[in-house]
């Protein structure tokens, strides 16, 4: 059974601190990894995309990767009242057969406390 | 900015009945999607779809469940016999590459409720 494990949270980040968030997956072969960010009642929301080992920056936003500790994280820096919200990790497939399924983790509350 | 689209977004049903939800994905995306998420659970894949065909599609999508693309923008995702099982959210998504590589863009959702 392949699982994508996140943290439940809530995560509470002051306003302005630096808000990290961890997802480890369980298939060796995936490769790319997504996180989204779901508000609540809303669709997910794609942030960042990753697919190789090491650090993406995105604005406040960094996606660091380590495939052979398969985990991947999410960091928000200057973290804001508007990030407040649920992050979902996301793994694609591994074969080309299944290029589209998108494996989600149960997502990480994050409450940013002014 | 495209964006995905999804009507309705409230759909009420009665146990039984046939319900269609409707997405209309970014233009100029080939692949598809429909995803579910039952309150307070995973986001979970149903179906993948390209080229008029199914490309992949989980254990949820069983015989009740089927997809069209009706004409050049509509993709339709039809329950024939709903269940109270099959209330949740139900999320369109489309990519424009069909590789591992793909960013996969939601819809707003619709929310079905089955009574």
């Amino acid at each position: 059974q392949k699982e994508v494990e996140q943290n439940s949270g809530p995560l509470s980040v002051p306003e302005g601190a630096i808000a990290s968030l961890n997802c480890t997956y369980s298939d060796r072969g995936s490769q790319s990894f997504f996180w989204y960010r779901q508000y609540s009642g809303k669709s997910p929301e794609l942030i960042m995309s990753i697919y190789s080992n090491g650090d993406k920056e995105d604005g406040r936003f960094t996606a660091q990767l380590n495939k052979a500790s398969q985990y991947v994280s999410l960091l928000i820096r200057d973290s804001q009242p508007s990030d407040s919200a649920t992050y979902l990790c996301a793994v694609n497939g591994v074969t080309t057969d299944s290029w589209g399924k998108l494996q989600f983790g149960a997502g990480t509350q994050v409450v940013v406390t002014p | 900015e495209p964006e995905v689209t999804q009507t309705p977004s409230h759909q009420v049903t009665q146990m039984g009945q046939e319900v269609i939800l409707r997405c209309v994905p970014i233009s100029n995306h080939l692949y598809f999607y429909w995803y579910r998420q039952i309150l307070g659970q995973k986001v979970e894949f149903l179906v993948s779809f390209y080229n008029n065909e199914i490309s992949e599609k989980s254990e949820i999508f069983d015989d009740q469940f089927s997809v069209e693309r009706p004409d050049g923008s509509n993709f339709t995702l039809k329950i024939r016999s709903t269940k109270l099982e099959d209330s949740a959210m139900y999320f369109c998504a489309s990519s424009a590459r069909g590789t591992a590589y793909n960013e996969q863009f939601f819809g707003p959702g619709t929310r079905l409720t089955v009574l």
